[in-house]
């Protein structure tokens, strides 16, 4: 069974602060690991795919990396309009996406 | 701007009422999926179909029923809602091809069922 573990759960930032998020992965026949940005009551918003371990995407602040266990968020000098809660999903063999539970970044200014 | 679309936004309702969610969507998209969101449980999948023929039953789909009228257009319906389907629900395309896997969400209902 595909299997999304993100962690941490919440992560509090200062404006500037840099820091990484997690994505740890199970997946039978991996087809793509997608991030994902959710405002509150909003529709997730789409960010990256990667496809292969060692594939690394940029985005503004965001840049996303993967391994073969697992993937990591990375925001660097993050503003407080990053604040959100970022989903990870991975997509196997069965074609659906599963899904994490999400780490919600709070930036301070 | 390409998009997906769901109706209503918000809905209340009693417990035992048959309600209709809408989905649709101008990107031209073949495959369209149906998750509900639950705070501490994720993004869920209910139903998904991969062309106007196809239907198929997702994580959590019993007491939800789907309907796929055309390429454009999915509606997931409770046929006797209960409180326990309280929760937000999401429309989500894709095109389906090896290299462009990414779904698209909509904007979401939220359903609150008394």
């Amino acid at each position: 069974e595909d299997q999304v573990t993100q962690s941490p759960e919440a992560l509090r930032l200062q404006e500037g602060e840099s820091s990484s998020l997690n994505c740890s992965y199970t997946v039978s026949g991996l087809r793509g690991l997608f991030w994902y940005r959710q405002d509150p009551g909003k529709g997730p918003e789409f960010l990256f795919t990667l496809y292969s371990a060692g594939e690394e995407k940029e985005k503004e602040r965001l840049k996303a990396t993967l391994t073969k266990k697992e993937s990591f968020l990375h925001i660097t000098a993050p503003k407080p309009e990053d604040s959100a809660t970022y989903l990870c999903a991975v997509q196997g063999g069965s074609e659906k996406l599963v899904f994490g539970k999400g780490t919600k970044l709070t930036v301070n200014p | 701007d390409a998009d997906v679309t769901q109706t209503p936004r918000n809905r209340i309702t009693k417990t035992g009422k048959r309600i209709m969610l809408e989905c649709s969507q101008t990107k031209g998209h073949d495959r369209m999926y149906w998750y509900r969101q639950d705070p501490g449980l994720g993004l869920r999948l209910i139903y998904y179909s991969f062309d106007v023929k196809d239907i198929n039953k997702g994580e959590i789909s019993d007491g939800y029923s789907v309907s796929r009228q055309a390429q454009a257009k999915f509606s997931l319906s409770l046929e006797s809602a209960i409180p326990n389907q309280t929760a937000l629900y999401f429309c989500a395309t894709s095109r389906g091809l090896a290299s462009y896997n990414e779904q698209f969400f909509g904007p979401g209902t939220r359903l609150t069922v008394l």
